[in-house]
């Protein structure tokens, strides 16, 4: 079955950087797209950013545009979220997905938590 | 940007009960609506895409319906397990925005 498995999460100063990663198996990661979704201490769910299957297309919630990056590596079957100039409203679990298509996500890794605080 | 709202925004409930959650787009998504259960502490799962595409290997007591700007969740007989958050989510426009979520509670 998928298996995605998020890390590289934790505490944060404000103004600081932290690279997530999501490994995954049981896919065929080449064909899949792939998405951040993340959540607040005690809320919803917010769409922060995918990737196209063979990384050529990103989209980014405005929330983080310029601040967040997403790239993959198919050949390592593995998803990364680049986060830079963090703030404290960025705080929250941190999600990856996969879907067929970009939408819906059918499978999530179990999040990580990032927390932005000094 | 696409607006979700859902209704009500919690319900208790009696295992049996039949239940109905709303949700609403700001404008006309089509038929690109999809239902996301989760669990506390637990990822969100999907339930149903496309506003009534069952997701596979979910229970059939679950369905969705409606197209435009109007869909319902169904649980036709909840269940001791059922009892969760869910949350909409559209995905005919980026950013593709969930709704605020309903949480169903043991009455």
């Amino acid at each position: 079955q998928v298996q995605l498995v998020e890390s590289g999460g934790g505490l944060v100063k404000p103004g600081g950087s932290l690279r997530l990663s999501c490994a995954a198996s049981g896919l065929t990661f080449s064909d899949y797209y792939m998405s951040w979704i993340r959540q607040a201490p005690g809320k919803g769910l917010e769409w922060v950013s995918y990737i196209s299957s063979s990384g050529s297309t990103t989209y980014y919630a405005d929330s983080v545009k310029g601040r967040f990056t997403i790239s993959r590596d198919n050949a390592k079957n593995s998803l990364y979220l680049q986060m830079n100039s963090l703030r404290a409203e960025d705080t929250a679990v941190y999600y990856c997905a996969s879907s067929f298509l970009a939408a819906p996500s059918e499978d999530w890794g179990q999040g990580t938590l990032v927390t932005v605080s000094s | 940007d696409i607006q979700m709202t859902q209704s009500p925004s919690s319900l208790s409930a009696s295992v049996g009960d039949r239940v109905t959650i709303t949700c609403r787009a700001s404008q006309s998504i089509t038929s690109y609506l999809n239902w996301y259960q989760q669990k506390p502490g637990k990822a969100p799962k999907l339930l149903i895409y496309t506003a009534s595409s069952l997701q596979s290997g979910v229970p059939s007591r679950f369905s969705g319906s409606g197209s435009g700007t109007d869909f319902t969740l169904t649980i036709s007989s909840l269940q001791p397990e059922d009892f969760a958050t869910y949350y909409c989510q559209q995905s005919y426009s980026t950013p593709f925005t969930f709704g605020p979520g309903t949480k169903v509670d043991i009455k």
